[in-house]
């Protein structure tokens, strides 16, 4: 089993839609999480960070479940430059450990 | 403010040829860390630096791989001899260590092709 798994897509939706993207993690002991987003061609960039209690930035909206070992995004009113692949991402292990495991990425093209 | 700076972008060559990539992390950053990309393997960490110290190189490939980081201000990353499968995009990315996770931050990316 991977440690970071994420549905590849390509998820293609129409601007305006509502899209939601899932990621499981194998290790327990994870106690960071994020979300990445890569254009094409480009470096990775932080899009936020997934709390315990969830958090809201804008139209995106993050959500961590430790006992399910499970992450999810949703993006509401979706729009043409929100068209990229997304990375699921979480710390190694507690500690000092700086390590990050990714995951390969989940494509989504928005169409007008 | 200047992001985290790697040289060269493009680099294409023959296999058997030394590769050095380089990489100027954001001034007061902590940690350095080297990434490969690929399609089939994502990406993965190779080596990362906590103020200039190698913490973890469990994830160079093999010998042919070595990294350093002589100061805080730049890093190195070379293969040799290289070989057709090291062709990927290596990014470098640096990190605040500031008691939480910092958020990594990367750069640009060497986008290498081995011959």
């Amino acid at each position: 089993r991977k440690e970071v798994e994420q549905d590849p897509g390509p998820f293609n939706v129409p601007e305006g839609a509502t899209v939601a993207f899932n990621c499981t993690y194998s290790n327990s002991a994870s106690q960071s999480f994020f979300w990445y987003r890569q254009d094409c061609r480009k470096e990775p960039k932080l899009l936020m960070s997934v709390y315990s209690s969830g958090n809201e930035d804008g139209r995106f909206t993050a959500q961590l479940n430790r006992a399910s070992q499970y992450i999810s995004l949703l993006i509401r009113d979706s729009k043409l430059s929100d068209s990229a692949t997304y990375l699921c991402v979480v710390s190694d292990n507690a500690g000092n450990n700086r390590k990050l495991i990714w995951g390969l990425g989940t494509s989504l093209a928005v169409n007008p | 403010d200047a992001g985290v700076i790697q040289s060269p972008r493009h680099e294409v060559t023959e296999m058997g040829q030394e590769v050095t990539l380089r990489c100027k992390p954001i001034s007061g950053h902590d940690y350095l860390f080297w990434y490969r990309q690929t399609m089939m393997r994502g990406l993965e960490l190779l080596i990362y630096f906590n103020n200039n110290v190698p913490i973890d190189d469990s994830g160079m490939p093999e010998d042919r791989f070595s990294a350093k980081m002589p100061n805080a201000s730049f890093s190195t990353l070379k293969i040799q001899p290289s070989e057709p499968r090291d062709s990927a995009v290596y990014f470098c990315a640096s990190s605040l260590n500031r008691g939480t996770y910092q958020p990594q931050h990367f750069g640009d990316g060497t986008r290498l092709s081995i011959l």
